[in-house]
């Protein structure tokens, strides 16, 4: 089950650099989609999510880019801090109360 | 701020004996998930329940999986007779009037 890839296992940035993380969809259903971090042996973390009728939702240092031609997607981080360093997980559903269908993660690694 | 909360954080199980894995979701919430996350995989949609009752599983969930919501805070994932490969992270999530699925921090679940 490939509908949400990201391609990318890990990332590495510069501390106070733009960290781009990217997902890509297959499912022309999916409306909403939610990025969410994860540190090992914890839960996902909620971060930011789009609804399929926008094409940019922003809060804080955290901007997610929707681009429902290409079934893409991006979370755009910042400046990238060291405690953004963890996995990073895009997901989707075809319903806002639907069952979320989930990427591989990226795990992102910000360096002094 | 209110959250998601499991128990327990970790289970060791022998194959065949059967575990309860209990979630108490955001009081004011109305849907609840259940996924899991088998090691080095994605995060995998088990059951979603609404109003008492299961509005979706996957294939993963077959018979030897149930689902409760014995009093007004628990929501319990039950494995009847468990195998080796239901070894995973377990995450309960759960959704309010919004968008946005919130997890708590995941029972390992070691079957051994």
């Amino acid at each position: 089950d490939q509908q949400v890839k990201q391609n990318s296992p890990s990332l590495s940035v510069q501390e106070g650099r733009i960290s781009i993380l990217n997902c890509d969809y297959t499912n022309s259903m999916f409306d909403y989609f939610l990025w969410y971090k994860k540190y090992p042996a914890e839960g996902p973390t909620f971060l930011i999510s789009i609804s399929s009728i926008k094409d940019k939702n922003e809060d804080g240092r955290f901007t997610v880019f929707l681009n429902k031609s290409a079934k893409h997607l991006s979370l755009h981080i910042v400046p990238s801090q060291p405690g953004d360093s963890a996995v990073y997980f895009c997901a989707a559903s075809a319903h806002s109360n639907y069952q979320l269908i989930w990427g591989a993660g990226t795990k992102l690694i910000i360096k002094p | 701020e209110p959250e998601v909360t499991q128990t327990p954080s970790h289970q060791v199980t022998q194959m065949g004996q059967e575990v309860i894995l209990r979630c108490v979701p955001i009081s004011n919430h109305l849907y609840f998930y259940w996924y899991r996350q088998i090691l080095g995989q994605k995060v995998e949609f088990l059951v979603s329940f609404y109003n008492n009752e299961i509005s979706e599983k996957s294939e993963i969930f077959d018979d030897q999986f149930s689902v409760e919501r014995p009093d007004g805070s628990n929501f319990t994932l039950k494995i009847r007779s468990t195998k080796l490969e239901d070894s995973a992270m377990y995450f309960c999530a759960s959704l309010g009037g919004g968008e946005t699925q919130y997890f708590g921090p995941g029972t390992r679940l070691l079957v051994l």
